[in-house]
């Protein structure tokens, strides 16, 4: 597609529910990143795919936020047993390899009840 | 570690004069540099990078940024600001060389008024 798409745009879940959040990035990129953003704060990074390969998940806040990008290409954010401290915009990008210029989603903002 | 900082919440320009949004660096090598812009609703658009070379950067809709090694800093500009640049600007950084994470400050609203 012509840029970043992501899945479902709103998700409203109850504390303790399961979510899955979707990025299609820009075809043929290589690297693909998930970033936080709450309200009034700038994005913050989670984790870095470059093709299925997860370099790097050193911001994921605890071990109930997993990432996977299976296929090098869609990767799915999962929230287990979501809290209210999730609610945030989650924020896909993508880049092309060695170019560093990362192309954004439009973002799914998780409300959790 | 590095970061980004941008001293001021909110900037109040009116239409047709010069703005500068500030921002100031840390990092442990030489960087990348970026602003991006954030609509309501809408996902961060990229507006310019510093990379390395020509200290003053081009971008996006007629802003620039200039890139100052000595005051670690990278602010933006536009000679002449619009009512439609009223948005939140980002500046963030990452390591040259590396297809690395981005690390953001904490965005500046621009308000400009008609």
């Amino acid at each position: 597609g012509a840029g970043v798409s992501q899945s479902p745009r709103y998700k409203v879940a109850k504390r303790g529910q399961d979510v899955a959040l979707r990025c299609d990035p820009i075809s043929g990129h290589v690297s693909l990143f998930w970033y936080q953003q709450a309200l009034g704060q700038g994005p913050e990074f989670l984790t870095y795919f470059q093709n299925e390969a997860q370099l790097d998940k050193s911001g994921l806040p605890s071990d109930r936020f997993f990432a996977e990008r299976p296929e090098g290409s869609v990767s799915t954010l999962k929230i287990q047993r979501t809290q209210q401290e999730d609610s945030a915009v989650y924020l896909c990008a993508s880049s092309a390899r060695d170019y560093n210029e990362q192309f954004f989603g439009p973002g799914t903002r998780l409300t959790v009840l | 570690a590095q970061s980004v900082a941008q001293p001021e919440d909110q900037v109040n320009v009116a239409e047709g004069n010069p703005l500068t949004v500030k921002c100031t660096y840390s990092v442990s090598g030489n960087p990348y540099l970026f602003w991006y812009v954030q609509y309501p609703n809408r996902g961060l658009q990229f507006l310019l990078k510093y990379i390395t070379g020509d200290n003053l950067v081009k971008g996006s809709y007629g802003f620039e940024a200039e890139f100052n090694k000595s005051q670690t800093s990278f602010h933006l500009k536009k000679p002449s600001a619009l009512v439609s640049d009223s948005a939140l600007y980002f500046c963030a950084v990452s390591l040259m060389n590396r297809d690395d994470k981005i690390i953001f400050g904490k965005g500046t609203r621009l308000h400009i008024l008609p």
